[in-house]
């Protein structure tokens, strides 16, 4: 069962290139890496996803390494609306979705 | 809107009530999936159907959790004899069952158990 860490809170301005690190240590050859972003009293909303190297979208980047022990989630100018939790998963989508837990993720907030 | 909606978006009940709540996926995905979420912290998985077959089931869907999918297309998610601690934001998601499957989740129910 692969586990994420990542940090509980970050803060930034607006303007701002935010990276949220997600550490993965024990990643499986099959897992890949998702990124959700979720406002209160909503339902998560799917960011980015990538299985190695660098995946880009015109919302975030996603980098991650060879060994992929970790991705980093990167938002580039960052404003207000923002202001959210973000979860990293990991895991096989393929099979046992059961496994596919949030954590807490983190809490993003942008102020002016 | 072609995205997962839910009904109803809020349900108060009071406790040994029972209650359904329902789950139109996009429409082209066979796979549905049903989370739990507590204040503060990240969705749970329950439970969940390719096309209309269930799956998996988590531990955490207990013998008063029901949840079907009779052909394939919307889903049901029953709790019989309501509990204050199954007060939480119910939600569901669908993905196409491709590789790299993504899911995409609905608005999701909120219940609140009196």
């Amino acid at each position: 069962l692969a586990k994420t860490t990542q940090p509980i809170s970050m803060d930034s301005y607006e303007g701002q290139e935010v990276n949220i690190t997600c550490s993965h240590n024990n990643i499986a050859t099959n897992d890949y890496i998702t990124w959700y972003q979720q406002f209160p009293s909503q339902g998560p909303r799917f960011i980015i996803q990538g299985y190695k190297t660098k995946v880009t979208n015109e919302v975030a980047s996603l980098f991650i390494p060879a060994d992929r022990k970790s991705s980093t989630l990167s938002l580039p100018r960052v404003s207000l609306s923002d202001t959210a939790v973000y979860y990293c998963l990991v895991g096989d989508l393929n099979s046992g979705y059961s496994t596919l837990t949030f954590g807490k993720g983190t809490m993003l907030l942008v102020s002016p | 809107d072609t995205g997962v909606s839910q009904d109803p978006r809020h349900k108060i009940t009071k406790r040994g009530q029972n209650v359904t709540f329902r789950c139109d996926p996009i429409s082209e995905h066979n796979r549905l999936y049903w989370y739990r979420q507590t204040l503060g912290q990240g969705p749970e998985f329950l439970t969940y159907f390719q096309n209309e077959a269930q799956l998996e089931k988590s531990r955490l869907l207990s013998d008063r959790f029901s949840a079907e999918r009779p052909k394939g297309s919307f889903s049901t998610l029953e709790i019989q004899r309501t509990e204050q601690g199954d007060s939480a934001m119910y939600l569901c998601a669908s993905s196409p069952g491709t590789s790299g499957d993504t899911q995409y989740f609905g608005p999701g129910t909120r219940l609140t158990v009196l």
